[in-house]
């Protein structure tokens, strides 16, 4: 148990449709992290947050978007949902911004049918 | 566009073989390589991160290396279980930006050691 928490766990609906997923990072960790995982794909970083702000940006779709609010969670809002976007979403935590390891949580499943 | 391979894709052995996998990485720009150990239905686990050329990391039979100049690192384990059995992924992060912590992975190598 990595200590970073995911909900839900699955997540099944259809196109057009929106969804939220949650994460908590670990206790004390600052920075929170979002990947997709597709089934042709490699793990893609979406966002980054820290401390609230947003951080770095990788190849997230415009129909998606995410905040860190004060307690430190975190939201990934995606949008307007198509079938490709079916994939596992994980979200990762870290103490700051520099390489070291990030904790990864237990991911959200995501179906779009 | 950052361009991270790893070899062989997917690999089979028995029980007490020793093993290595490659990641290549571009060699300019180079901040810091990760190691991550998958398990199927769980969640990534890092195995190790390196900064340095030359680097080497050990946690009980695993161990890595790095060449930051020629931009690859090895992944050994000694004397493979079954337990060993898993996707291995590196992970990328270069140098500049507003993030170091942004990661970019290889598609990973399956490790499956054969009882």
């Amino acid at each position: 148990d990595s200590g970073v928490t995911q909900t839900p766990k699955h997540l099944i609906t259809a196109t057009g449709q929106r969804v939220t997923l949650r994460c908590s990072p670990r206790s004390g960790d600052l920075s929170v992290y979002w990947y997709q995982q597709s089934l042709d794909q490699g793990l893609q970083f979406l966002i980054q947050y820290y401390n609230g702000e947003e951080r770095a940006k990788g190849n997230i779709l415009e129909r998606f978007s995410a905040q860190q609010f004060p307690d430190l969670h975190s939201e990934l809002n995606l949008s307007s949902l198509e079938l490709g976007d079916s994939a596992l979403y994980f979200c990762a935590s870290s103490p700051g911004t520099s390489a070291v390891e990030q904790f990864f949580g237990p991911g959200t499943r995501l179906t779009v049918l | 566009i950052l361009n991270v391979e790893q070899s062989p894709q997917s690999l089979h052995v028995q029980e007490g073989d020793s093993t290595n996998f490659t990641c290549s990485f571009p060699s300019s720009n180079f901040y810091a390589l990760h190691w991550y150990r998958w398990e199927t239905a769980k969640s990534p686990e890092a195995l190790f991160v390196m900064t340095l050329n030359g680097d080497e990391k050990k946690k009980g039979r695993i161990s890595a290396t790095l060449n930051t100049k020629e931009g690859y690192s090895y992944l050994y384990i000694k004397g493979s279980q079954p337990e060993d059995s898993a996707t291995y992924l590196c992970a990328f992060t270069s140098a500049g930006g507003t993030s170091y912590g942004k990661l970019t992975f290889g598609q990973g190598t399956i490790l499956t050691v054969h009882p």
